[in-house]
C-alpha cells in the first residue's frame, strides 16, 4: 500500500502567484480531507469530500482557496493569489467510510508551503 | 473553532515513566481518536474509541472516554525515547462526520 501521496513536498513561491497542491488518496478510500497546520492555529480542517463530493468547506479561509476532486484518485487544493499568511504545512488525509463512520484517517506527509 | 483542547501543551519525562495526556471537547461525537506526529511527518493514527465505549487498550496505550465530562485521556506506559512526538486528539462530530483536531501535546522522553 503506497499510502496517501502528496506533491510537491515543498513549495516556495512569491506573493500573488497561484499554488496548486496535489493529493492521491489510498486506493479504495472514499473520503478525503484537507488540513492546514501552523504553529499559531494548529491543525485546521479546510474541506472534506465524500465520494468526490465536497461535504463541508466551511474551513476554507477565503475565496482565494478552492479544492476539487475530479475522481476518486485525485484531489487538488489551489490558492490564487497566494499571500505570505498562507505559509503552512498542508496535509491531505483519506479514509473509507461506510454508512456508519468510526474510521481512522491516513495522512500524507504534507506539503510545506512558503509564500514570500 | 477547534473542538479538542489538550493538556498539557508539553510534557517531559524519563524513559520508563508513564505519560498521561488529556483532551476535552465541546460537542456530541461519534468517536474520539488519538494520533501521533513525528517532526516533519504526517499524523499517524494510534487508537479510536467510540462514544459508547469507556476504555480501550492497544499495546502500551490506554485511552479513556468520559462523555458526561466531554473528556478523554491517553496513557502511554513504560515510555521509550522513541515515543517522543506530538500527540493529538481528534473528535468526529456526529453531525456531518467532521474530524476536528486539538492543539496537541508535545511529549519528550529522555533516555
Amino acid at each position: 500500500d503506497a499510502g496517501v501521496i502528496q506533491s510537491p513536498r515543498h513549495e516556495v513561491t512569491e506573493m500573488g502567484q497561484e499554488v496548486t497542491l496535489r493529493c492521491k488518496p489510498i486506493s479504495g478510500h472514499n473520503s478525503l480531507f484537507w488540513y492546514r497546520q501552523t504553529m499559531m492555529r494548529g491543525l485546521e480542517l479546510l474541506i472534506y469530500f465524500n465520494n468526490n463530493v465536497p461535504i463541508d468547506d466551511s474551513g476554507m479561509p477565503e475565496d482565494r482557496f478552492s479544492a476539487k476532486m475530479p475522481n476518486a484518485s485525485f484531489s487538488t487544493l489551489k490558492i490564487q493569489p497566494s499571500e505570505p499568511r498562507d505559509s503552512a504545512v498542508y496535509f491531505c488525509a483519506s479514509t473509507f467510510r461506510a454508512q456508519v463512520y468510526n474510521s481512522p484517517l491516513h495522512f500524507g506527509n504534507g506539503t510545506r508551503l512558503t509564500v514570500t | 473553532s477547534q473542538q479538542g483542547e489538550e493538556d498539557p501543551q508539553a510534557l517531559s519525562i524519563q524513559e520508563g515513566e508513564n505519560a498521561t495526556m488529556n483532551c476535552s471537547y465541546k460537542t456530541s461525537i461519534n468517536n474520539l481518536q488519538w494520533y501521533r506526529q513525528n517532526s516533519g511527518r504526517g499524523l499517524v493514527h494510534l487508537i479510536l474509541i467510540r462514544s459508547n465505549e469507556r476504555e480501550k487498550h492497544s499495546g502500551r496505550l490506554r485511552v479513556t472516554l468520559d462523555t458526561s465530562k466531554k473528556s478523554s485521556s491517553l496513557l502511554i506506559t513504560a515510555s521509550r525515547a522513541a515515543d517522543t512526538a506530538s500527540y493529538f486528539c481528534a473528535t468526529e462530530e456526529n453531525q456531518g462526520g467532521k474530524l476536528i483536531f486539538g492543539q496537541g501535546t508535545e511529549l519528550s522522553v529522555k533516555p
